[in-house]
């Protein structure tokens, strides 16, 4: 069965370093998502991507964010200058793209980032 | 807006008692999406259900069944015979028509099924 990818499990970075975290989304998917939880907290939007641009983000995803897709498989996270309060568990998701926007997101395994 | 509200922070049961999560949600749009997702203690999140706002027939699927009301917002999932791998944390989430394609979590139920 298919399903979305994420390297690396896990990544540990000093704060003001840059990351990138890296999904890879099912193939015939055409929406992609990132998506954060703080430890023990709920999980929260940050951004989708169809068609090479980004669809919507929420005010989390400020300027210090920026996603791309490299090729016709990859779809990256990059934050430019972590902070303490990006360590979280980053999650990747992708649907098929249905008219009306009511897909079902299967979401890969996760990054744990950890910004000391 | 969108807001999904689970009150029962966690849950402990006995194996093979049923569970039953509780999910209360709120959305302007007419047309909209509700998800249940499990993230067991690996960290990954399971897709397990979806209901869509225009169809309230209530479903079982092997060990598990939802109740979705209309009238009072609420999407509540039943595990039944519950098993020790059951023991996860459990999302409900919305998605609104209107609202874009992104999901509103709510803020998760820890299940904790004992031997």
């Amino acid at each position: 069965e298919p399903e979305v990818t994420q390297t690396p499990s896990h990544q540990v970075t000093q704060m003001g370093q840059e990351v990138i975290l890296r999904c890879v989304p099912i193939s015939n998917h055409l929406y992609f998502y990132w998506y954060r939880q703080i430890l023990g907290q709920k999980v929260e939007f940050l951004v989708s991507f169809y068609n090479n641009e980004i669809s919507e983000k929420s005010e989390i995803f400020d300027d210090q964010f920026s996603v791309e897709r490299p090729d016709g498989s990859n779809f990256t996270l990059k934050i430019r200058s972590t902070k303490l309060e990006d360590s979280a568990m980053y999650f990747c998701a992708s649907d098929r793209g249905l008219a009306g926007g009511s897909d079902t997101q299967y979401f890969g395994p996760g990054t744990r980032l950890t910004v000391l | 807006a969108q807001k999904v509200t689970q009150a029962q922070t966690e849950i402990s049961v006995v194996e093979k008692e049923d569970v039953t999560l509780d999910c209360v949600y709120e959305t302007r749009d007419t047309t909209y999406y509700l998800f249940w997702y499990k993230q067991p203690p690996s960290g990954e999140l399971v897709f397990l259900i979806r209901r869509n706002s225009f169809d309230e027939q209530n479903e079982i699927s092997g060990r598990y069944s939802w109740n979705f009301q209309k009238s009072t917002s609420s999407f509540n999932f039943t595990i039944t015979a519950s098993q020790v791998v059951d023991s996860a944390v459990y999302f409900c989430a919305l998605m609104g028509r209107a609202a874009g394609n992104k999901l509103t979590f709510g803020g998760g139920t820890r299940v904790l099924v004992k031997p």
